[in-house]
């Protein structure tokens, strides 16, 4: 089974371009979480998109956004790129569904894109 | 006030030797769940073990052990036996879904170095 997918894996722009990030998620998996994790930090939690809507977006600026497909794929978007940007990005899929405390429902994470903005 | 606090920069441990990285927790809420990532250099974070709020006993998955004190709002990870490919960066995490709407909280991370 193939696992959480992430791209591109590297990708370099300059101030005030866009950049976009992609990921595929578990055969299965129907909710899709964005984490930022800056250069000797931890994650930072971004946006959660389930069955194709926001449902929860974390401390950022509104130029961070993005999108969830009908195949539950998902895109996240970053507009006006600052130098504070660069950061890997990492994706994490889950099954939809009523919360499951059972361990079987935990976050798959991809291996993330590293942005870096120049 | 953090909500998980990992006071372990970095740790060092022999091949071998048994390794407990430090993970404390504050909620309020009575239902909650417990994880520990582990983030070798390639970037991928790969979950470990799981404990829930209202499992008896502590969680086990194979060489990894949580120590649950609940009272104490601690959740340290223990690694028997340490192995150099368990040199990585390790991250607690909590989830509370009244709360936080199932996303997940995490620590700043201990980086790990077992030494041969």
């Amino acid at each position: 089974e193939a696992g959480v997918t992430q791209s591109p894996t590297h990708l370099i722009k300059t101030r005030g371009q866009q950049a976009t990030l992609r990921c595929s998620p578990i055969s299965g998996h129907t909710s899709v979480y964005w984490y930022q994790q800056a250069l000797g930090l931890g994650l930072q939690f971004l946006l959660w998109y389930d069955e194709g809507e926001e449902r929860n977006r974390g401390n950022f600026p509104p130029r961070f956004s993005g999108r969830q497909f009908p195949n539950y794929s998902s895109e996240l978007n970053v507009n006006a790129l600052e130098l504070e940007d660069s950061a890997l990005y990492l994706c994490a899929t889950r099954a939809g569904g009523p919360e499951d405390y059972s361990g079987a429902n935990v976050l798959t994470f991809g291996a993330g894109s590293r942005l870096t903005v120049l | 006030a953090q909500k998980i606090t990992q006071t372990q920069p970095g740790m060092f441990v022999q091949e071998k030797e048994a390794v407990t990285l430090d993970c404390t927790y504050d909620t309020s809420d009575p239902s909650y769940g417990l994880f520990w990532y582990k983030q070798p250099s390639s970037g991928e974070m790969i979950f470990l073990i799981y404990q829930g709020s209202y499992d008896q006993q502590n969680a086990t998955e194979g060489r990894y052990s949580l120590n649950f004190q609940k009272a104490r709002k601690s959740a340290n990870l223990v690694i028997s036996a340490s192995q150099l490919g368990d040199s990585a960066m390790y991250f607690c995490a909590m989830r509370e879904p009244l709360r936080s709407a199932r996303q997940l909280t995490f620590g700043s991370g201990t980086q790990l170095t077992v030494l041969p």
